[in-house]
């Protein structure tokens, strides 16, 4: 199976910080995904990233995120000023298509 | 408005018991159906699509399209079972693949 790996698997910061999380897929799929489960809560779908460009995102996705994939192999994700209520666990993953899809095993992120 | 439901938070079985895990969806449109299964500290994995129609670990779901219902179940539980189950969609085809998920259920087989 493909592995997904994620860096780091926990992050703590103080409110109003910036944090860049990673992903890094180690294979030639083309769609990544960004997604976060807050404590207690389902899934969500953040972004989907292909082509080197979004190609979707939901409402949660605000100015205060960003992602891009600055080196061809890393995936990031940006958070500028993050809220106490950006506290989750993000999930990256990564597809060849609009199928299955390969789960990292998550950045549990906590705002101060 | 695209949602999927898991009713139950939390299913406790015997092992040796049949097992059901409900899923019901909204979607207007051709969705792909998909069970993801959560063990222990591991990463979310997929266990099951309704294209391919397999049975893994003993698991089956059938979609069926007039109640939107997509349940997962297995004849006779084992305790390597116990996971948490989550019930996903997808638009089937044209689409960035991005997934709704349901809440989750956990599932406890006890010996």
């Amino acid at each position: 199976e493909p592995e997904v790996t994620q860096t780091p698997s926990h992050q703590v910061t103080q409110m109003g910080q910036e944090v860049i999380l990673r992903c890094v897929p180690i294979s030639n799929h083309l769609y990544f995904y960004w997604y976060r489960q807050i404590l207690g809560q389902k899934v969500e779908f953040l972004v989907s990233f292909y082509n080197n460009e979004i190609s979707e995102k939901s409402e949660i996705f605000d100015d205060q995120f960003s992602v891009e994939r600055p080196d061809g192999s890393n995936f990031t994700l940006k958070i500028r000023s993050t809220k106490l209520e950006d506290s989750a666990m993000y999930f990256c993953a990564r597809a060849q298509g609009a199928g299955e899809q390969f789960f990292g095993p998550g950045t549990r992120l906590t705002v101060l | 408005a695209q949602r999927v439901t898991q009713p139950e938070k939390l299913l406790s079985v015997f092992k040796g018991a049949p097992v059901e895990l409900k899923c019901n969806y909204s979607y207007s449109g051709s969705p792909e159906l998909f069970w993801y299964v959560q063990y222990s500290r591991q990463r979310l994995q997929l266990l099951l699509r309704h294209i391919s129609r397999e049975s893994i670990k003993g698991f089956t779901a059938d979609l069926n399209k007039g109640e939107t219902s997509f349940h997962l179940k297995k004849p006779f539980a084992q305790e390597e079972d116990s996971a948490m189950y989550y019930c996903a969609l997808s638009r089937r085809s044209g689409n960035t693949g991005k997934l709704i998920f349901g809440q989750g259920t956990t599932l406890q087989v006890k010996p």
